[in-house]
């Protein structure tokens, strides 16, 4: 079956300090992986994702993920968080056999203090 | 494109009464997701469509809800009798079909029942 662990329900980092929202999972066949962050009173909105190619992921915001085959993660970084990347962050992942559903991690919250 | 619209944004109602959320999906895509959010339980797949045929129901909390997507621009969710316990926030998401695809979310229906 296929899951998706946040293992951190909050992260707080200071401002201009480096961040990583953790995120592991579980998939049979080759995974696709997304990154998503939600605002306060808004939708989910797609950060970045990995389909295949290079483990180095960049995105939206100045974020980025690394795939770990190995470790089978997928860790959000960003080299210098600012206030504003405060938000909820929800990893998320599907099979390569399946054209389906998106199975969601449970979310991260990310708390920048200036 | 106006991505994901869903609607009403904000629907206050009694106990006992029936309420209907509804979506336009990304004109192209052929997957649409509904989904519920609250503190206590996070992100929850209630149920999905794929060709506007539903393909997992599994979510869906109980008789009380129900789902339809007559045509590929417009899905509904019917609660019915509606309980304070349904309070929630509830996105639609569309996608195309394919596994390396994401999906976009709409801005959400914030409910309340009292």
């Amino acid at each position: 079956a296929q899951s998706v662990a946040q293992p951190e329900d909050q992260v707080n980092v200071a401002e201009g300090n480096p961040l990583t929202v953790k995120c592991t999972y579980s998939v049979s066949g080759n995974p696709y992986l997304f990154w998503y962050v939600q605002y306060p009173n808004r939708g989910l909105q797609f950060l970045l994702k990995y389909i295949t190619g290079d483990n180095l992921v960049k995105g939206s915001y100045g974020f980025e993920a690394e795939f770990n085959k190995s470790q089978t993660s997928f860790h959000l970084k960003k080299p210098s968080a600012l206030v504003s990347d405060s938000a909820l962050y929800f990893c998320a992942v599907k099979g390569s056999s399946n054209t389906g559903k998106l199975i969601f991690g449970q979310g991260t919250t990310l708390q920048v203090k200036p | 494109d106006a991505g994901v619209i869903q609607s009403p944004r904000h629907e206050v109602t009694e106990m006992g009464q029936e309420v209907t959320l509804r979506c336009k999906p990304i004109s192209g895509h052929n997957s649409l997701f509904w989904y519920r959010q609250t503190m206590m339980r996070g992100l929850e797949l209630l149920i999905y469509f794929n060709n506007n045929v539903p393909i997992d129901d599994s979510g869906m909390p109980e008789d009380r809800f129900s789902a339809k997507m007559p045509n590929a621009s417009f899905s509904t969710l019917k609660i019915q009798p509606s309980e304070p316990r349904d309070s929630a926030v509830y996105f639609c998401a569309s996608s195309s079909a394919g596994a390396s695809y994401g999906y976009t979310f709409g801005s959400g229906t914030r409910l309340t029942v009292v």
